[in-house]
């Protein structure tokens, strides 16, 4: 089945500056990749998505790039603010599978001010 | 934009009893339904898959008798822990998707098995 590998664990930066998240998933049938944000107790919140047939996608100061020949993708924020600290999740939709999602293990980001 | 609900936000039983967790999508149908545990400082696993009138799919290493999944309807699932032991407390997470596979999630629900 598929599996999803997200690095770093934990990443701090000075607010201002970019975070990059990156992650690598195994199954090349995949062809959804979303990420998502989450704050201490609350549900993990949608903020970029890409599908397979696409090579990035941007959305103010979120984007996300992949790479399928490599099978991983990256989430870049710029010019961070300290409300972007929270814990990343990448996933990926397999192609079998009724739809469910593989997480990566997630990322605590820390933005310094 | 899609609604998911949970009810209840929290719970506290005691070791032995059964508790059960509603998902409800609020302002569409949902076609599957999804049910995750997600342990403090991990990431969220899915434990089974849902769809409406048939049985539910569980993940490897999930008790099918032990967490018992009812989806009823095209806006409701339920989770039940049946003889829950401290070793169940965690945040279960439920999430819908619609006709374009988005999956929409529910705000979460902490039980603590004392």
């Amino acid at each position: 089945g598929e599996n999803v590998e997200q690095h770093p664990s934990t990443l701090s930066v000075q607010e201002g500056d970019s975070a990059v998240i990156k992650c690598t998933y195994s199954d090349s049938a995949s062809n959804y990749f979303p990420w998502y944000k989450q704050e201490l107790g609350k549900r993990p919140q949608l903020i970029i998505d890409i599908r397979s047939n696409v090579g990035e996608k941007k959305d103010q100061r979120i984007a996300v790039t992949l790479n399928k020949t490599a099978k991983h993708f990256s989430l870049h924020i710029t010019e961070t603010q300290p409300e972007d600290s929270a814990v990343y999740f990448c996933a990926a939709r397999p192609l079998q599978g009724a739809q469910k999602l593989v997480f990566g293990q997630g990322t605590r980001l820390t933005i310094n001010p | 934009g899609a609604v998911v609900s949970q009810h209840p936000s929290w719970v506290i039983c005691k070791s032995g009893t059964s508790v059960k967790i509603e998902c409800r999508s609020l302002d569409f149908q949902a076609t599957t339904m999804f049910w995750y545990r997600q342990f403090p400082k991990q990431s969220l696993m899915l434990m089974a898959t849902s769809n409406e009138g048939s049985k539910a799919t569980y993940e490897q290493g999930v008790e099918k008798d032990k967490f018992l999944i009812n989806h009823a309807s095209l806006t409701l699932s339920t989770l039940t822990v049946t003889s829950a032991h401290p070793e169940d407390s965690s945040f279960y997470i439920c999430s819908a998707t619609d006709i374009t596979y988005e999956q929409y999630f529910g705000p979460g629900t902490r039980l603590t098995v004392t």
